[in-house]
């Protein structure tokens, strides 16, 4: 089967880091998407990796390992604003994505 | 329009009523997508289409069906709606189906309530 996991919450200071996993397991491998959601809103565009390695924007970084199953979101220089849920995406060998749970990002002053 | 619309906001529906569930995207995308959002579930694809003319099935396809007729318009529609159809239905395009960064742009979402 096709597995998509995330911690289901975290909580951050503001102007803190915080990273985010992401491990799956599809059948497959045509590239990762990393989405923003805030409550009650539509899912956003962050960041897509399908090479192994790092690609940042802004504060915004996300890094993959394709032979580990693995990818994370980082997030520096937390800002309030940055409370919202973050999905992971693997788009698979039939070039549909897989979507994890999302992970609730709590950020406290 | 920029981007992309649905229609109606949010609904409560009776079981056994069909309902329709509109989306219009004025980008000229290629490639548009159904997903229902449950709470503690990732977003679930329900059907797609690659282009105008072709419809696919997703992972939870069973009692929707989809229609494209044009490049624009991908409406969904509950046959004989039931309360486990109870979600948030968000409706996407991308620029082309297939390899690259092709993102997803999602609209507003469609709330909707079967009792």
């Amino acid at each position: 089967g096709q597995n998509i996991d995330q911690p289901t919450e975290m909580t951050a200071t503001e102007g803190a880091i915080v990273q985010i996993n992401c491990t799956y397991q599809t059948s497959g491998f045509n590239g990762l998407f990393w989405y923003q959601q805030h409550a009650g809103e539509a899912p956003t565009f962050l960041s897509y990796n399908v090479l192994d390695g790092l690609e940042e924007k802004g504060r915004f970084s996300s890094f993959l390992s394709r032979s580990k199953g693995y990818s994370y979101l980082l997030l520096k220089e937390l800002q309030m604003k940055d409370s919202a849920s973050y999905l992971c995406a693997v788009r698979d060998s039939n070039y549909q994505l897989i979507w994890g749970a999302g992970t609730k990002l709590i950020i406290k002053p | 329009i920029a981007g992309i619309t649905q229609a109606p906001t949010s609904q409560i529906l009776a079981a056994g009523r069909r309902m329709t569930l509109r989306c219009t995207q004025d980008m000229r995308h290629n490639a548009m997508y159904w997903y229902r959002q449950d709470l503690g579930l990732g977003l679930r694809l329900i059907h797609y289409s690659n282009t105008a003319g072709t419809t696919g099935k997703g992972e939870v396809p069973d009692g929707y069906s989809v229609s494209r007729a044009n490049t624009d318009d991908f409406p969904l529609t509950l046959a004989s709606a039931v309360p486990s159809q109870t979600s948030v239905y968000f409706c996407a395009s991308s620029v082309q189906a297939g390899e690259g960064g092709n993102e997803q742009f999602f609209g507003p979402g469609t709330r909707l309530t079967v009792l």
